[in-house]
């Protein structure tokens, strides 16, 4: 079982609708939970941290935890063009401090 | 702001030579890691560091070296690359093991 699972997409929604993102992770003891946003050719950039369960929100994103679930996902409301990416769900465990990252989810938002 | 510097961007390599891919951090950050992307299998980890003088191996470790002499640099060392070892290789650090990871620019790495 891997250690982070995301559906691979590609996730197609249009302008100024919302982007549903998922992913769930095998560990319960992971402590962190992050939302990376990757552009072709380019490396990650973080968008969110999550620690605790419940609903987080930064501007248009809004990062969802439920650890009874084992349950991650991200919500990007009012999506642009410029939100076309490849978006990965990244866990880190409590102990060892390993970060494990999804496959990832492709997300293409069309004007 | 430099943040996390990997050398060289991309490089083509004989099957059967070593390389070395360095990565250097400016925000003394304790842990460090080494992953490598590959289409339709995501970063995978393949060593990481939780502070200077300790290393441990993560998911894809075989075929790779890591040291970790102090805390900014960490470089990660193919003894005799193969083709397999094509790939997109990231540096990441973090300021803990468990906060968030900032990403180097990558190496592009093409064994042949």
């Amino acid at each position: 079982q891997k250690e982070v699972e995301q559906n691979s997409g590609p996730l197609s929604v249009p302008e100024g609708a919302i982007a549903s993102l998922n992913c769930t992770y095998s560990d319960r003891g992971s402590q962190s939970f992050f939302w990376y946003r990757q552009y072709s050719g380019k490396s990650p950039e973080l968008i969110m941290f999550i620690y605790s369960n419940g609903d987080k929100e930064d501007g248009r994103f809004t990062a969802q935890l439920n650890k009874a679930s084992q349950y991650v996902s991200l919500l990007i409301r009012d999506s642009q063009p410029s939100d076309s990416a490849t978006y990965l769900c990244a866990v880190a465990r409590g102990t060892g401090n390993q970060f494990y990252f999804g496959t990832g989810t492709s997300l293409t938002v069309i004007p | 702001t430099a943040g996390i510097t990997q050398a060289p961007t991309s490089q083509i390599l004989a099957a059967g030579r070593s390389m070395t891919l360095r990565c250097t951090q400016d925000m003394r950050h304790n842990a460090m890691y080494w992953y490598r992307q590959d289409l339709g299998l995501g970063l995978r980890l393949i060593h990481y560091s939780n502070t200077a003088g300790t290393t441990g191996k993560g998911e894809v470790p075989d075929g790779y070296s890591v040291s970790r002499a102090n805390t900014d640099d960490f470089p990660l060392t193919l003894a005799s690359a193969v083709p397999s070892q094509t790939s997109v290789y990231f540096c990441a650090s973090s300021e803990q093991g468990w906060t968030e990871a900032f990403f180097g620019q990558g190496t592009r790495l093409t064994v042949v």
